[in-house]
C-alpha cells in the first residue's frame, strides 16, 4: 500500500458526461501528479500540482481540468467525455527531497 | 524538455537468465533517472533512482541500473530472472528541483519457465 488513495476504483459513464476523480496523497506530500495510462498512448503525464498551485502541464486536454485543495487532496475533472478517454488514471504523490513518487492504484474509467 | 526512450516494448527471458531492459534519456541538464515497475492492476512502484551520487544504482528485488553519460543510457539489469519479475517496467526522468517527471512507453517483461 503506497498510502496514496484514489477514488473511485472504477467508473463507467456515457459519452458527453462529466466525472470527477479524487486523489488523497500521503500526509505531508505537497506535490500531486496525474497520469493517464492507455494501451495506445502509454503512461502520459497530465498535470502536476504543488501545494495548491499548478506546477507543470503535460498532454492534458482542454476538456480536462484539475485542482489541489488546501488539505492537499486533488481532483481531476473530465468533461464532454469521449470513447477515447477510456483509460486508467493514476495519481501520484512525490516525497521530497528524494523525489520518490508514490502511486495510487488508479481509477479505471470506461466511457460507453 | 527531458524525455526517455525505452527500447523494446516487449522482452522475454527464461527463468534464471539475465534481464536487460534498455532506456535512453534526453536532458539538457544532469537528470534524475528512475525505474518503476507495474504489476497487473496495480500502480507503479519505484525500483531504483539515480541522483548522480554513484553511476551504478542498486534497487529492490535484485535489480540494478548503470548511468552512462557518454551513451545517455540508464539500462536496468538483473542477473537472474524470477517468475515474479514478470511485469511492466517504466523508465522515467526528472530534472533537479523541477518536479516534472516524464515516463517512457514501458517494457513488458515476460519470464518463461
Amino acid at each position: 500500500d503506497s498510502g496514496v488513495t484514489q477514488t473511485p476504483k472504477h467508473l463507467i459513464t456515457a459519452t458527453g458526461q462529466r466525472v470527477t476523480l479524487r486523489c488523497s496523497p500521503r500526509s505531508g506530500d505537497l506535490s500531486v501528479y496525474w497520469y493517464q495510462q492507455s494501451l495506445d498512448q502509454g503512461l502520459q503525464f497530465l498535470i502536476q500540482y504543488y501545494n495548491g498551485e499548478e506546477r507543470a502541464k503535460g498532454n492534458i486536454l482542454e476538456r480536462f481540468s484539475a485542482q489541489q485543495f488546501p488539505d492537499l487532496h486533488s481532483e481531476l475533472n473530465l468533461s464532454s467525455l469521449e470513447l477515447g478517454d477510456s483509460a486508467l488514471y493514476f495519481c501520484a504523490a512525490m516525497e521530497t527531497p528524494n523525489e520518490k513518487l508514490f502511486f495510487g492504484s488508479g481509477t479505471q474509467l470506461s466511457v460507453l | 524538455a527531458q524525455s526517455v526512450t525505452q527500447l523494446g516494448s516487449h522482452v522475454s527471458v527464461s527463468e534464471g537468465a539475465l534481464v536487460l531492459l534498455r532506456c535512453n534519456y534526453s536532458s539538457s541538464v544532469p537528470p534524475y533517472l528512475f525505474w518503476y515497475v507495474q504489476y497487473p492492476n496495480q500502480g507503479l512502484q519505484l525500483l531504483l533512482k539515480y541522483t548522480s551520487a554513484a553511476t551504478l544504482v542498486k534497487g529492490i528485488n535484485g535489480f540494478e541500473a548503470e548511468f552512462k553519460k557518454s551513451e545517455t543510457s540508464f539500462h536496468l539489469t538483473k542477473p537472474s530472472a524470477h517468475m515474479s519479475d514478470a511485469a511492466e517496467y517504466f523508465c522515467a526522468v526528472s530534472l533537479y528541483n523541477n518536479n516534472d517527471m516524464r515516463f517512457g512507453a514501458g517494457t513488458r517483461l515476460t519470464v518463461k519457465p
